[in-house]
C-alpha cells in the first residue's frame, strides 16, 4: 500500500526566507504527484501537478521536483510571505489512476 | 460512521443528459467539498459549502454545473447538459469546522460521457 509521508510536519520561518518542504512516498508506480494548499476552513487548492515523465514543474515563487525513483518530491517556496502560511499536502495518484495518496501535511508559518 | 457516502459509483450516460450526482457527508461535518479528477489536471476543487451555504464557487467549470445543499445530510452536483469532456472521477469530502481539519473523502462516482 502507498505510503505517503511529509517532513517536517511544522515549519516556521522568517518572511522572506527560500524554504523546502519534502514529500516521500513509497511505492514510485505512480501516475502523478499533486501539490496543494489548505487554507483554514477551506478547501485544498491545488498548487503544482507533475505527470510520472516529468521532473519538475514551476509557477511563480513556486517550484516542485520530482524523483520518481527515489520516492520524493520536493516544493521550493522562493522569498516567502506572511500570505504563503497555510498546511501543504502533496498527494500521489496510483498509475492506475483510480486513488490518490495524501501526505501528512506541513503546516508552514511565515512570520513577518 | 460510515464515512461520506457518494452515489452512484459509476455513471454512464450519453452527450446532452442530465447528470445528478450525490454525497452525504459524515454526521456533524460543516464543510462540504466537491472535486473533480481527471488524469491529465488532478484533482481539483469545484465547490464547497459550509453549514449548506455555497462559500466558492469559482471553481465550477461552467454554467452546466450546479451544486445544492438542501441541508446538512444531502448535496448534490448536477451536471445539465453533460458533455464528453466531464468524463471524470467526482468526490465528495467533508471536515468539522476548524483549522485547517483533516477532509474525509467518499468513494467517489466515476462518470463517463459518450
Amino acid at each position: 500500500k502507498q505510503e505517503v509521508t511529509q517532513i517536517p510536519a511544522a515549519l516556521s520561518v522568517p518572511e522572506g526566507e527560500n524554504l523546502v518542504l519534502n514529500c516521500s512516498f513509497t511505492d514510485s508506480a505512480i501516475y502523478n504527484l499533486q501539490w496543494f494548499r489548505q487554507d483554514p476552513g477551506k478547501g485544498l487548492t491545488s498548487l503544482l501537478l507533475i505527470q510520472s515523465s516529468q521532473r519538475e514543474q514551476t509557477s511563480g515563487r513556486l517550484n516542485a521536483s520530482l524523483d520518481k525513483s527515489s520516492g520524493r518530491s520536493t516544493l521550493y517556496i522562493a522569498a516567502s510571505q506572511p500570505g504563503d502560511s497555510a498546511t501543504y499536502l502533496c498527494a500521489v495518484t496510483a498509475h492506475t489512476g483510480n486513488q490518490f495518496y495524501f501526505g501528512t501535511g506541513t503546516s508552514l508559518t511565515v512570520i513577518p | 460512521d460510515a464515512g461520506v457516502i457518494q452515489s452512484p459509483r459509476h455513471e454512464v450516460t450519453e452527450m446532452g443528459q442530465e447528470v445528478t450526482l450525490r454525497c452525504k457527508p459524515i454526521s456533524g461535518h460543516d464543510y462540504l467539498f466537491w472535486y473533480r479528477q481527471t488524469m491529465m489536471r488532478g484533482l481539483e476543487l469545484l465547490i464547497y459549502f459550509n453549514n449548506n451555504v455555497p462559500i466558492d464557487d469559482s471553481g465550477m467549470p461552467e454554467d452546466r454545473f450546479s451544486a445544492k445543499m438542501p441541508n446538512a445530510s444531502f448535496s448534490t452536483l448536477k451536471i445539465q447538459p453533460s458533455e464528453p469532456r466531464d468524463s471524470a472521477v467526482y468526490f465528495c469530502a467533508s471536515s468539522l469546522a476548524g483549522e485547517a481539519d483533516t477532509q474525509y473523502f467518499g468513494p467517489g462516482t466515476r462518470l463517463t460521457v459518450l
